[in-house]
């Protein structure tokens, strides 16, 4: 199973665009690469999943070289309200095992 | 709303108790999931059902029990629990197991063990 990593903690302040970056080195072929959301006490939330090159969606895009070794996140115009711990995965066995890392949490300020 | 629901949302029990969580979906899914997250840790796969089979169990210890009566209800049997099991517990469900399938998560029950 591949492992990702990415880093612990980002701030960024309302209004600009940030990006986060999740490394996969070990990404195999057929692996997807997933992001998700999750705020405090919850459950994470999809947020987008891709392939390859670029994908879009109304709430992030998800830039993904040709090595496929790496993924950018990207979120346009951040609000306070997307402060969370932001999880990127890759892969997952036929057993459905989905490992989740520790995320990144994305501090928005004022 | 996800579509999963789980209860109860916050649970408090002595280390001889026997409580179970529960979980059910409403999106017809094929696949369940029991994810455990302690404080500052990541979110850790427990058990994966797939058309009410267990096809993952991932190393846990035996105080924990789940069960697939359906696909779409999912219990998690829990007794003689540690005061290191105090964590949230989250379900999840999929349209199938398989690479790359989007979960769905519910809230999750607050699990303290005194």
């Amino acid at each position: 199973l591949a492992k990702t990593t990415q880093p612990i903690s980002m701030d960024s302040y309302e209004g600009q665009e940030v990006n986060i970056t999740c490394s996969h080195n070990n990404i195999a072929t057929n692996d997807y690469i997933t992001w998700y959301q999750q705020f405090p006490s919850q459950g994470p939330r999809f947020i987008i999943q891709g392939y390859k090159t670029k994908v879009t969606n109304e709430v992030a895009s998800l830039f993904i070289p040709a090595d496929r070794k790496s993924s950018t996140l990207s979120l346009p115009r951040v609000s306070l309200s997307d402060t969370a711990v932001y999880y990127c995965l890759s892969g997952s066995s036929n057993t459905g095992k989905l490992i989740f890392g520790q995320g990144t949490t994305l501090q928005v300020k004022p | 709303e996800t579509g999963v629901t789980q209860t109860p949302r916050h649970l408090v029990m002595g280390m001889t108790n026997k409580k179970s969580l529960k979980c059910e979906q409403h999106l017809g899914h094929n696949a369940m999931y029991w994810y455990k997250q302690s404080a500052k840790k990541p979110l850790e796969l427990m058990f994966v059902y797939s058309l009410e089979e267990r096809v993952e169990n991932n190393s846990v210890p035996s105080r924990f029990s789940p069960e697939c009566p359906n696909s779409s209800h999912l219990f998690l049997h829990l007794h003689t629990l540690q005061p290191e099991d105090s964590a949230l517990y989250l379900c999840a469900s999929s349209p199938v197991v398989e690479q790359g399938a989007k979960l769905f998560f519910g809230s999750g029950t607050q699990l303290s063990v005194l």
